[in-house]
């Protein structure tokens, strides 16, 4: 088991530029949860997903931001335009089961490190 | 609403001393309670949980009783090492509601030799 991929690994862009960053899931999880960490805020969850439909995304900062999850597997998280302060490490999780299982660990993948100059 | 409150780091060990990083929750039913640990330049992974009161967790040497009296999971280690250098998270996830998994704001340790 490969574990969660997220890439790229660094992304560096300008101010207002588009920026996708990508997730790949553990085989046979069924939800999906992104998450950004910064040194002032630690860590913020921005949306989950359950089987593909976005069950909350009342963490995403602003209709910048915008996730799809457009099979069971793979996930995208796009920000357009990119602002400095989304500099940040994003991360992906995913967890097993149906549902969100209360007891369940999220697995989560080594992060995307963003900066926006 | 429910939260994790973590112990502010960063702390600064000597190898093979004791550990403590304190975590306190505030909940409205019964969740289950987790460590996670991040390396540097990785994602978050589960050290251990506990999933009802009196339970306690355990991995790698790391311990942590689920308190239901004192609303407390603290994490514990008998003697730490080098490698165990890490930020460290205490989380909770309750059992009702869709966003329900809480982060504190994680403590990070620096075991010097």
């Amino acid at each position: 088991d490969a574990g969660v991929i997220q890439s790229p690994r660094h992304e560096v862009t300008e101010m207002g530029q588009e920026v996708t960053l990508r997730c790949k899931l553990i085989s046979g999880h069924n939800s999906l949860f992104w998450y950004r960490q910064t040194m002032m805020r630690g860590l913020e969850l921005l949306i989950y997903f359950n089987n593909n439909v976005p069950i909350d995304d009342s963490g995403m900062p602003e209709d910048r931001f915008s996730a799809k999850m457009p099979n069971a597997s793979f996930s995208t998280l796009k920000i357009q335009p990119s602002e400095p302060r989304d500099s940040a490490v994003y991360f992906c999780a995913s967890s097993p089961g149906q549902g969100r299982s209360y007891n369940s660990p999220l697995h989560f993948g080594n992060g995307t490190r963003l900066t926006v100059t | 609403g429910d939260s994790v409150t973590q112990m502010e780091g960063p702390v600064t060990l000597s190898e093979e001393a004791f550990l403590t990083i304190n975590c306190t929750y505030t909940a409205t039913g019964y969740p289950s309670l987790f460590w996670y640990v991040q390396y540097p330049g990785e994602g978050l992974q589960l050290l251990l949980k506990a999933t009802k009161a009196d339970d306690k967790g355990s991995n790698k040497g790391f311990e942590a009783t689920y308190r239901k009296e004192t609303t407390s999971f603290h994490l514990e280690k008998g003697s730490v090492q080098v490698s165990d250098s890490a930020v460290y998270f205490c989380a909770l996830s309750d059992r009702g509601g869709a966003n329900n998994l809480f982060f504190g704001t994680g403590t990070r340790l620096t075991v010097i030799p």
